[in-house]
């Protein structure tokens, strides 16, 4: 997943907020995802965000779009221990069927 | 709940030997995936199946085969196994348009000896 480009680690306190960010380079991507991976566990679908969209928000997750610039984050507000895991930024590419896959940003709640 | 299931959750093979992973859903989705996970690397899609009996190559077939038989069963088949073939693999099936969420199986830890 060369074309979505995530940090590979990140490191928050407990109670703060967390913001996990994802570039991408393909500009007609119409869906926009957030994947949760738990240790020892498939993914999960946290969230998604059709192109048109600049925000959405869903209890304690916040995701922005900047479109322009190609960027899509994650906030997770109150950061909890349980929510240390992989988060996958992920687009539907042109077309659909195939979904590009960032390599994953590991979060890690210090309590 | 979309449950995605897939047959070992760890497995330990010989080079050479063939491998045969199988995954089952059972929400009538029309596509299913087979992505292989690796430190750094995120998920590398591997084939694809859009339909019965029908199939596309993903970024990395090389090595590797499918068979979708019935709807809601997709198997990932190693035909000789080799040491760079030892990966975790995640099935995911989807139904489609326009969102195309998938859905996980809980993944198959494939060590090749």
């Amino acid at each position: 997943g060369e074309d979505v480009e995530q940090s590979l680690f990140l490191s928050v306190r407990e109670g703060d907020s967390s913001v996990i960010n994802c570039t991408y380079t393909d500009s007609s991507s119409t869906y926009l995802y957030w994947y949760k991976q738990e240790p020892g566990a498939g993914l999960q679908l946290l969230t998604y965000i059709f192109s048109n969209m600049d925000m959405k928000q869903d209890q304690r997750l916040t995701v922005l779009l900047n479109k322009k610039d190609k960027h899509l984050s994650l906030r997770i507000a109150d950061t909890q221990t349980g929510d240390s895991a992989i988060y996958f930024c992920a687009r539907l590419n042109t077309g659909g069927f195939k979904t590009i896959f960032g390599a994953g940003t590991r979060l890690f709640v210090k309590a | 709940d979309v449950k995605v299931t897939q047959s070992s959750r760890y497995l330990v093979k010989r080079t050479g030997e063939k491998v045969f992973l199988e995954c089952v859903q059972d929400m009538d989705h029309e596509n299913m995936f087979w992505y292989r996970q690796d430190p750094g690397l995120g998920l590398r899609l591997i084939y694809f199946s859009y339909d019965v009996k029908m199939k596309e190559k993903g970024d990395i077939p090389e090595g590797y085969s499918v068979s979708r038989e019935k709807k809601e069963r997709f198997s990932l088949i190693l035909e000789s196994a080799s040491t760079n073939q030892t990966s975790m693999y995640l099935c995911a099936s989807s139904p489609g348009a326009p969102e195309e969420t998938q859905y996980f199986g809980p993944g198959t830890r494939l060590l090749v000896l």
